[in-house]
């Protein structure tokens, strides 16, 4: 059973939103938080933002800031990263990441497989 | 934001050698840093964490060492599937920020 299972690659015009989501199993959802990152192709690795399923407290990279958000649906134990306003170099790999220990930590294991979100015109 | 710095960006070596790569926070981080492998086209995968702690499933020829503001990943002896790219992480506080990686390649 893989522990989160991301949705499908994504192809936006500029200016577009997209909406990228996580599906946890095999795990309490609400136990452990959820980071994201993207990875644009040959780049490293850029850290968007954090949220405590729990809670659903938030924190976000500056760079991020008014263009992010994360959500999730406990019910579903699926986790959320909407991104607005797409710009060509939003293009990249967006990863989902659990937070290793039950203590809030950011090390980040499993990670999600990765979805590509192209940003064109 | 604390800025994570590699060295060297890239290595070339070769199977059974030991190799050390260095990774340098722009102020403290305590024990607070962690190393992934990355190869292409996969996510990362978590090697340590908390500095020297092996995550379950990794081979003992990883290891990490360093506190503070320097730290260091080692592989004790090179094993072809060890050929990747590498990244530090800083869970110290928020941004988390990675370094900018350390491509391991075959000489």
């Amino acid at each position: 059973q893989v522990p989160l299972v991301q949705s499908g690659a994504e192809v936006k015009k500029p200016g577009a939103s997209v909406k990228v989501s996580c599906k946890a199993s095999g795990y309490t959802f609400t136990s452990y938080d959820i980071s994201w990152v993207r990875q644009a192709t040959g780049q490293g690795l850029e850290w968007m933002g954090w949220m405590n399923p729990n809670s659903g407290n938030t924190a976000y990279a500056q760079k991020f800031q008014g263009r992010v958000t994360l959500t999730r649906n406990t019910s579903i134990s699926t986790a959320y990263m909407e991104l607005r306003s797409l710009r060509s170099d939003d293009t990249a790999v967006y990863y989902c990441a659990r937070g290793l220990l039950l203590a809030a930590d950011n090390w980040f294991d499993p990670w999600g497989q990765g979805t590509l979100v192209t940003v064109s015109s | 934001d604390i800025q994570m710095t590699q060295s060297p960006s890239s290595v070339s070596a070769s199977v059974g050698d030991r190799v050390t790569i260095a990774c340098r926070a722009s102020q403290g981080i305590g024990s607070w840093l962690a190393w992934y492998q990355q190869k292409p086209g996969k996510a990362p995968k978590l090697l340590i964490y908390a500095t020297s702690s092996l995550q379950s499933g990794v081979p003992s020829r990883f290891s990490g060492s360093g506190s503070g503001t320097d730290f260091t990943l080692t592989i004790s002896s090179l094993q072809p599937e060890d050929f990747a790219t590498y990244y530090c992480q800083q869970a110290n506080s928020f941004p988390i920020t990675f370094g900018q990686g350390t491509r391991l390649e075959i000489k």
